[in-house]
């Protein structure tokens, strides 16, 4: 399994952007990088996924750059409705994705 | 579409007790798969199918057992539980198994065995 370190924690203020940042070191070729979002009580929601270099949806970016041994989702303006936690799952099977303990942010008025 | 749905919200078992959580997809997906989560803890698989008839086991099975015998189905069964299996329950499932598909989720079951 290819483990993810994220931070476990971040604060931010609505309006801003963020941007929470996956290790993958053991990333392998085949891996794609895939991140969920998960409000409380609820089941985690597809957010974004990618390969390498950049990947934009209505919802956010992610950035992977050239090495693949991390990657950046980028939210943009974050509301109060953002506050979730972040899964960075790395793998190229269902089987081999490894949920972490996510990163918590929590966006402030 | 209804997405998918988990039966019971919440749940309280007596250790040594079994019980059935229900999962049902409405999307015609092959893949189905059961996770738990533990307080402040991400997602462990339990078990998955890849269609019916057809399942495997996944990280953490001891204890469990499931079974697919239709497409839209696919209920986890906790033979004599233990406390140990006190946690969140997640179905999911999703239409390919592979590294670009994406996986939908239930609302849970929220799980306490006494």
């Amino acid at each position: 399994l290819a483990k993810t370190t994220q931070p476990i924690s971040m604060d931010s203020y609505e309006g801003q952007e963020v941007n929470i940042t996956c290790s993958h070191n053991n990333i392998a070729t085949n891996d794609y990088i895939t991140w969920y979002q998960q409000f409380p009580s609820q089941g985690p929601r597809f957010i974004i996924q990618g390969y390498k270099t950049k990947v934009t949806n209505e919802v956010a970016s992610l950035f992977i750059p050239a090495d693949r041994k991390s990657s950046t989702l980028s939210l943009p303006r974050v509301s109060l409705s953002d506050t979730a936690v972040y899964y960075c799952l790395v793998g190229d099977n269902f089987n081999k994705f490894y949920f972490g303990s996510g990163t918590k942010l929590n966006v402030k008025p | 579409n209804a997405g998918v749905t988990q039966t019971p919200k919440f749940r309280i078992l007596k250790i040594g007790q079994s019980m059935t959580l229900q999962c049902t997809q409405d999307m015609n997906h092959n893949y189905m798969y059961w996770y738990r989560q533990d307080p402040g803890m991400g997602l462990k698989l339990i078990y998955y199918s890849v269609g019916a008839g057809i399942t495997d086991k996944g990280e953490v099975p001891n204890g469990y057992n499931v079974s697919r015998s239709t497409t839209e189905d696919f209920p986890l069964r906790l033979e004599l539980a233990a406390p140990s299996q006190t946690s969140v329950y997640f179905c999911a499932s999703s239409y390919l198994g592979g590294r670009v598909d994406t996986q939908y989720f239930g609302p849970g079951t929220r799980l306490t065995v006494l």
